[in-house]
């Protein structure tokens, strides 16, 4: 069955960064696009940025611009997400998500990784 | 960017109620790049709806979407006890996805 599974948990401290992974398994990695969507405590959701699964093409949200990077190794399925200069408003669940071309619905989503962000 | 708003922000129905949520953009979205979840407290949203009508696996046939342009809608024809969550509907036509900003359906 199809999985995203995250990596767990983690506390930075303002100005540092998290690289976040989510592994993928039960389809073939290179056929569906990831992207990744954030959730801050009691909030909406807020779309971060998409990645071809070779890893060749990012394309991220002005918001974030500057700040994320995303990248893909092919050879074990996972695809991580770098965000850097953290603040507080950073604190989120951080979801990966799988989706079958550029412009299409989210149909599985990773189990969620909290990132708190403070001093 | 389309701003989606959801309103109510929150809605209370009985089980077996028809509830039915409202999603409209501030500029015209293909019907192709609308899409609905429920998120329930703890857990990672799931795919109800995409392409505005279109049921994605498993997703019970309670479940409805339909609408158009600026102006969409989910419908559950009679509520069970899982369905009290939060909805969210999505645009994922642009360069820039967005979300609204969900519609809770509580228990009267």
């Amino acid at each position: 069955q199809v999985q995203l599974v995250q990596s767990g948990a983690e506390v930075k401290m303002p100005g540092a960064s998290v690289k976040l992974s989510c592994k993928a398994s039960g389809y073939r990695f290179t056929s569906y696009y990831l992207q990744w969507v954030r959730q801050a405590p009691g909030q909406g959701l807020e779309w971060m940025g998409i990645i071809h699964p070779n890893g060749d093409s990012a394309s991220y949200s002005q918001k974030f611009q500057g700040r994320v990077t995303m990248t893909t190794d092919t050879s074990t399925s996972t695809v991580y997400m770098d965000l850097s200069s953290l603040r507080s408003e950073d604190t989120a669940v951080y979801y990966c998500v799988r989706s079958y071309d550029i412009l299409t619905a989210y149909d599985y989503w990773g189990q969620g990784t909290l990132v708190t962000v403070s001093s | 960017e389309i701003v989606l708003t959801q309103s109510p922000g929150t809605l209370s129905f009985s089980p077996g109620e028809r509830a039915t949520l409202s999603c409209r953009a501030s500029q015209s979205v293909s019907s192709s790049y609308l899409a609905w979840y429920q998120q329930k407290p703890g857990q990672a949203p799931r795919l109800l709806i995409y392409g505005a009508s279109n049921r994605a696996t498993g997703i019970p046939d309670r479940f409805s979407g339909s609408g158009s342009g600026t102006d969409f809608t989910l419908t559950i024809s009679r509520l069970e006890p899982e369905d009290f969550a939060v909805y969210y509907c999505q645009q994922c036509g642009t360069s820039s996805r967005t979300f609204g900003q969900g519609t809770k359906v509580e228990i009267k």
